[in-house]
């Protein structure tokens, strides 16, 4: 079994949907969550930590529930720019930081 | 402000050699990761380095080492390359050991092609 699995996507939504990717990870030592966004060809860049009380910035909320091992993302009113990879990220270490990552979910926003 | 640079951004190499690729973190950033990324998955990590020191080493081959050097720059060493070793490669840095915010600021990549 794969440390982190994600839906495997693509999702291709119209401007102004609301998309939700889930995650989940084997190992309940897990530390730390995070989602991290990936444009074409293009570094990963991080778009929010995870928190179990929950987390939102702007249109994006991430949840995170750990008797279950299981993170999401929720993105409403979908723009054309939020088309990119979007990576479920797992820190296993409490000293130092060895990201485990996904394979990413691809979405595609179109007009 | 530079972010982290990464060199060469592409290169070819042949069954059995060996690479080296470079990585200069953010100014004041004294921890370097590595981490592998194949096409169409995930980036895989390789090994963290702070002060110097490795710090963490995921599951790969001997093949694979590298080094920090003083200025906290680093080196990725790749020898015996084999057609699996083709893949994006991506150094990230850190201010510190542990990153809180889980955020790594990684460079553009160096796209490595064995043939």
């Amino acid at each position: 079994r794969k440390e982190v699995e994600q839906d495997p996507g693509p999702f291709n939504v119209p401007e102004g949907a609301t998309v939700a990717f889930n995650c989940t990870y084997s190992n309940s030592a897990s530390q730390s969550f995070f989602w991290y966004r990936q444009d074409c060809r293009k570094e990963p860049k991080l778009l929010m930590s995870v928190y179990s009380s929950g987390n939102e910035d702007g249109r994006f909320t991430a949840q995170l529930n750990r008797a279950s091992q299981y993170i999401s993302l929720l993105i409403r009113d979908s723009k054309l720019s939020d088309s990119a990879t979007y990576l479920c990220v797992v820190n296993m270490r409490q000293a130092g930081t060895a990201l485990i990552f996904g394979k990413g979910t691809t979405l595609s926003v179109s007009s | 402000d530079a972010g982290v640079t990464q060199s060469p951004t592409h290169l070819i190499k042949t069954r059995g050699q060996h690479v080296t690729l470079r990585c200069s973190p953010i100014s004041g950033h004294k921890s370097v990761s590595w981490y592998q990324q194949v096409l169409g998955q995930g980036p895989q990590f390789i090994f963290q380095y702070y002060e110097k020191e490795e710090r963490g080493r995921g599951n790969f081959p001997d093949r694979f080492s590298a080094r920090q050097f003083p200025n906290y720059s680093s080196e990725l060493n790749v020898n015996a390359l084999l057609l699996g070793d083709s893949a994006l490669y991506l150094c990230a840095s850190s201010l510190a050991l542990a990153s809180p915010t889980g955020e790594l600021f990684f460079g553009e990549g160096s796209r490595l092609t064995v043939l």
